[in-house]
């Protein structure tokens, strides 16, 4: 019930393209949705996050888009840069407290 | 600058022997967590504290102990009972409820632990 479900594990895109990551959960009561980068040896720093409310939230390049019938929300990256390349997380919460993270997303910016 | 300082970022452990791992917060924070880290597992939630003096069990408490005898700190103790201690930890902090809470975690650098 508490589970995110995040696919694909590795990605690799060239600069310039679209980079896609894919989350779906279970518990409906999860309010709060956001995504976190993390770069290697730092720490997550929140990216983007949206509520249920609103099906998509951009913000630059990033894109949030929220689908609350099928319990499923992507992260978008238009024009992917290899400063992108990164580890990101996507992750639910009920109020949130207590966010629960998906299994991390790699990826990988060529130039 | 404000911000959570973590330390040791790398510990080695021989088995047996306990290791406490410190998470220091100068955001004025209320709440503080302790998030394990695996590759292809995500973080998993080890502890919170949401006010001082009072914790939480996260979803995978076994084996590890902590305490909150100040806002500011929230150290981690790895005990000898948890059995697959190599992983690399995270401490995190974010506002209360009733003082801005936006949702938001605010991560240390880690600590990477590795029990030889």
């Amino acid at each position: 019930q508490q589970q995110v479900k995040q696919s694909p594990q590795s990605l690799i895109v060239q600069k310039g393209g679209i980079s896609i990551i894919n989350c779906a959960y279970e518990n409906t009561a999860f309010d709060y949705f956001p995504w976190y980068q993390q770069f290697p040896g730092k720490g997550p720093a929140l990216l983007i996050a949206i509520r249920p409310d609103v099906s998509e939230k951009k913000e630059g390049r990033f894109t949030i888009s929220f689908n609350k019938s099928a319990k499923q929300f992507s992260l978008h990256i238009m024009d992917s840069q290899p400063g992108d390349s990164a580890t990101y997380f996507c992750a639910a919460s009920v109020g949130g407290s207590r966010l629960t993270f998906g299994e991390g997303t790699q990826l990988t910016v060529n130039p | 600058d404000g911000g959570i300082t973590q330390s040791p970022k790398y510990l080695f452990r021989k088995e047996g022997q306990n290791v406490t791992l410190s998470c220091e917060q100068n955001l004025n924070h209320d709440a503080m967590y302790w998030y394990r880290q695996d590759p292809g597992q995500g973080l998993r939630l080890i502890y919170y504290s949401q006010i001082v003096n009072d914790f939480q069990k996260g979803d995978i408490a076994e084996g590890y102990s902590v305490s909150r005898e100040k806002k500011e700190s929230f150290p981690l103790t790895v005990t000898s009972a948890q059995k697959n201690p190599t992983a690399f930890y995270l401490c995190a902090s974010s506002r209360d409820r009733l003082a801005g809470w936006t949702g938001e975690l605010f991560f240390g650098e880690g600590s990477r632990l590795t029990v030889l």
